[in-house]
């Protein structure tokens, strides 16, 4: 099973809301990320777990809180956003062996209002 | 600090045709080198991934190549389908603990 998978699909907020997004994977990887992707752009790092401790942090604004609970699981919470946040967010795992690919999973389509 | 270009930035073709998509890094003291597909707001597809003691890598009608030392890589499709219809995007990671840094992509049309 290569299969990253993310909920919810769509999501719409107001910039007072609070959200998040989940992020699963059963593969045994031990290193996680979010990506932000805007339209035409390439994906951009947000964040990086390995071995569910934070590992790398783009310089990404507090608004986004970013949590790994356990080796499969990966949050991302979303407080006071901004309209220009609106973007595609990606989740992707690797392992840490010699392959190291990247497995993505579909994305969380994201429009704040 | 690494950048990574992909040359065309869209592609037109006739089904049937073979093509070749491009992919420049400034630093060749990357770790590995990955292409990815990404079809029209959907997540990104593993397609090869090259370690940088390899040359290439072969996958059904695709293969990657990469020469290190000139900071190239290639992505060779055979027998161009309509569903080959996609974004392509190479990465480069220069550690295995460093971030992955993306190209900005090539834009694949396949006519029928």
């Amino acid at each position: 099973d290569t299969e990253v998978t993310q909920t919810p699909k769509h999501l719409v907020m107001g910039m007072t809301n609070k959200k998040s997004l989940k992020c699963e994977q059963h593969m045994g990887h031990r290193a996680m990320y979010w990506y932000k992707q805007k339209a035409k752009k390439p994906p951009e790092l947000m964040f990086v777990y390995s071995y569910e401790k934070l590992s790398i942090n783009e310089s990404v604004p507090s608004r986004f809180s970013p949590e790994c609970p356990n080796s499969s699981l990966l949050n991302l919470h979303l407080h006071a956003l901004q309209p220009e946040d609106s973007a595609l967010y990606l989740c992707a795992s690797s392992s840490r062996g010699t392959t190291d690919t990247q497995y993505f999973g579909p994305g969380t389509r994201l429009t704040v209002l | 600090k690494q950048e990574v270009t992909q040359i065309p930035a869209a592609l037109s073709v006739p089904e049937g045709e073979n093509l070749v998509l491009n992919c420049s890094f400034t630093d060749s003291a990357i770790y590995n080198l990955q292409w990815f597909r990404q079809d029209p707001g959907k997540g990104l597809t593993s397609l090869l991934l090259i370690q940088s003691s390899q040359r290439e890598q072969t996958s059904g009608r695709l293969n990657a190549s990469l020469d290190k030392s000139s900071g190239r890589s290639t992505l060779y499709i055979a027998a161009s389908q309509p569903g080959d219809s996609a974004t392509y995007l190479c990465a480069v990671r220069k550690t295995s603990y460093d971030k992955v840094i993306f190209g900005p992509g090539t834009s694949l049309s396949v006519i029928p």
